[in-house]
């Protein structure tokens, strides 16, 4: 089993529509969880931390579910600017509480919004 | 202006051949990373270090080295040993927790 799986996607959604991506984890050591956004050809972004009370950001929403292991991200009213690749990242820190470890990525989920 | 820079952007290799992909940050950022992205596929990582002389293993490190003997400098050597090195390879730096601020990337491909 993989550490980290997102829905393999793709989305295609018309733009205004709400959409919903999912991500599971296989470590339950795991400590802190991540959207990235990856354009074609582009390097991978930070799109927003995941915490565990569930966060906003905009049109975006990030939520975790420590007890089932999955973290999933919610987009509201799309635009055509939101079609891109969402990678979500999983973390585990190095003993001692640093905060740097490794950081393992999911194969990613493509978005296309269309007029 | 602060940045990760990598080279080159793209690269060609024949097959049997060592090839060595350069990473500079100056952003003063103590970990680093090196990962791989296949098309269609997530990044996987390959190796990431804390500070000088210091690197682990990731999840893909056959066939691939590192060192880390500058803090501003993180180069990737793609061996002959690596089966299927064709790939984009990604360097990143650590910016925060669960922050990693990426170059802008180098195509490796073998003929």
């Amino acid at each position: 089993r993989k550490e980290v799986e997102q829905d393999p996607g793709p989305f295609n959604v018309p733009e205004g529509a709400t959409v919903a991506f999912n991500c599971t984890y296989s470590n339950s050591a795991s400590q802190s969880f991540f959207w990235y956004r990856q354009d074609c050809r582009k390097e991978p972004k930070l799109l927003m931390s995941v915490y565990s009370s569930g966060n906003e950001d905009g049109r975006f929403t990030a939520q975790l579910n420590r007890a089932s292991q999955y973290i999933s991200l919610l987009i509201r009213d799309s635009k055509l600017s939101d079609s891109a690749t969402y990678l979500c990242v999983v973390t585990s820190w190095r003993a001692g509480g640093t905060s740097y470890g490794k950081l393992t990525f999911g194969q990613g989920t493509i978005l296309t919004v269309h007029p | 202006d602060g940045g990760i820079t990598q080279s080159p952007k793209y690269l060609f290799r024949k097959e049997g051949q060592n090839v060595t992909l350069s990473c500079e940050q100056n952003l003063n950022h103590d970990a680093m990373y090196w990962y791989r992205q296949d098309p269609g596929q997530g990044l996987r990582l390959i190796y990431y270090s804390q500070i000088v002389n210091d690197f682990q293993k990731g999840d893909i490190a056959e066939g691939y080295s590192v060192s880390r003997e500058k803090k501003e400098s993180f180069p990737l050597t793609v061996t002959s040993a690596q089966k299927n090195p064709t790939a984009f390879y990604l360097c990143a730096s650590l910016a925060g927790p669960g922050e990693l601020f990426f170059g802008e990337g180098s195509r490796l491909t073998v003929l």
